[in-house]
């Protein structure tokens, strides 16, 4: 069964400085791996899909890699915005119904 | 981006009746929809598996009398919690898979209070 750890679990940054959150999953077998943004009380916004046969893709100040060996995802966020203040989840597709298994997520604070 | 919208937003309801809500795809069609649930600073559980035309697919521990699923177009699916009780109250989010990528596109979510 996969299972998607998410580190730190909690992140407070102030604002302009990069970061990188970090997702690891047990099962390399995955067809793809999505990181998601959640506001509070709100659903998920997909951010980025990385293909398994994929390394990284890139959005805006976003930029996620994939290393299936490894089994590791990390998301980088560039010059932070306080707007960017989010709990941010990723998730790997597998199974026949490739459906997804999420990580706990990582609570982002951005400082002013 | 896609669209997925979902409806309720919120719900609140007495214990024992039952609540239905709807989760639709606006500018695609999925064949395939989730269901997931969402405690209060947890994660998502993935509840069930929604395939058109055919019966839900439900995770282990999921009671499929209690947690109805019909996904009966290729833009609709429903979850309709019924005789709803006061564990039941949670955050539910839907998700609809878009063409092969197996990108999913989520609901915004539809909060149950069950008083």
């Amino acid at each position: 069964k996969q299972e998607v750890t998410q580190i730190p679990a909690a992140l407070s940054v102030p604002e302009g400085e990069n970061l990188v959150l970090n997702c690891s999953f047990t099962d390399s077998a995955i067809y793809n791996l999505q990181w998601f943004r959640q506001d509070p009380g709100k659903g998920l916004t997909s951010l980025l899909l990385i293909q398994s046969s994929q390394r990284e893709q890139t959005s805006g100040r976003l930029n996620a890699s994939l290393d299936k060996s490894s089994g590791r995802s990390t998301l980088y966020i560039a010059a932070s915005q306080p707007g960017d203040s989010a709990t941010y989840l990723c998730a790997s597709s597998s199974g026949s119904a490739r459906q997804l298994t999420f990580g706990s997520g990582t609570q982002l604070t951005v400082l002013p | 981006g896609a669209v997925v919208s979902q409806h309720p937003s919120w719900v609140i309801c007495k214990s024992g009746t039952s609540v239905k809500i709807e989760c639709r795809s606006l500018d695609f069609q999925a064949t395939t929809m989730f269901w997931y649930r969402q405690f209060p600073k947890q994660s998502l559980m993935l509840m069930a598996t929604s395939n058109e035309g055919s019966k839900a697919t439900y995770e282990q521990g999921v009671e499929k009398d209690k947690f109805l699923i019909n996904h009966a177009s290729l833009t609709l699916s429903t979850l309709t919690v019924t005789s709803a009780h006061p564990e039941d109250s949670s955050f539910y989010i839907c998700s609809a898979v878009k063409g092969n990528t197996g990108e999913l596109f989520f609901g915004e979510g539809s909060r149950l209070t069950v008083l």
